[in-house]
């Protein structure tokens, strides 16, 4: 268990939904990060937010977007769900979210859209 | 931008042989390179990194080595057990930012 919680643990949407992923991230760690894992892409990194400020953006689309709380939890949106955004969100923390911190992942969002 | 190739995709191997998986990137500017397994249901965990200053790194029976010149870097396991069993990812940092590119992944069985 790497301390780090996600909700839900599937999901199970249609086409054009907005869907809210849930992140906690491990007690003591201020950033977070948001992955996007899928058969034809692979892992892909979406975005990481560092004491409630992003600090960096990856190959998120538009049509998805992210904030961390005051508390630190973190949550993902995705809106105007596509049948290709079917795939594992994992969460991951690390305590000061600098590139050599370790990165500790969650168990994962199963996301299917119909 | 960074590209990262890992090979092989799939990797079969008796328990007590070594193991070895082979990632090359793209970007000079790199200069940290992560591994990852992942186990079947759960997140990536991270096994091993190394810095683009060292050329090689181990971890008991893990181990790591980086050609900067060659632009590739390899994971090595020795005396590979059945829970070694699992998706090994590598992943090399882009550019000078915030951000990882990661290879396909390997996946490997060990058998008993």
């Amino acid at each position: 268990d790497s301390g780090v919680t996600q909700t839900p643990k599937h999901l199970i949407t249609a086409t054009g939904q907005r869907v809210t992923l849930r992140c906690s991230p491990r007690s003591g760690d201020l950033s977070v990060y948001w992955y996007q894992q899928s058969l034809d892409q692979g892992l892909q990194f979406l975005i990481q937010y560092y004491n409630g400020e992003e600090r960096a953006k990856g190959n998120i689309l538009e049509r998805f977007s992210a904030q961390q709380f005051p508390d630190l939890h973190s949550e993902l949106n995705l809106s105007s769900l596509e049948l290709g955004d079917s795939a594992l969100y994992f969460c991951a923390s690390s305590v000061a979210g600098t590139v050599t911190d370790t990165q500790y992942f969650g168990p994962g969002t199963r996301l299917t859209v119909l | 931008g960074e590209n990262v190739e890992q090979h092989p995709s799939t990797l079969s191997v008796q328990e007590g042989d070594s193991a070895v998986i082979k990632c090359t990137y793209s970007d000079s500017a790199s200069n940290y390179f992560p591994w990852y397994k992942q186990e079947l249901g759960k997140g990536p965990q991270l096994i091993i990194d190394i810095r683009s200053n060292v050329g090689e790194k181990k971890d008991q029976r893990i181990a790591v080595t980086l050609n900067k010149t060659a632009k590739h870097f390899s994971l090595h396991i020795t005396e590979t057990q059945p829970e070694d069993s699992a998706v090994y990812f590598c992943a090399a940092r882009e550019g000078q930012g915030f951000s990882f590119i990661f290879g396909k992944g390997t996946r490997l069985l060990v058998k008993p």
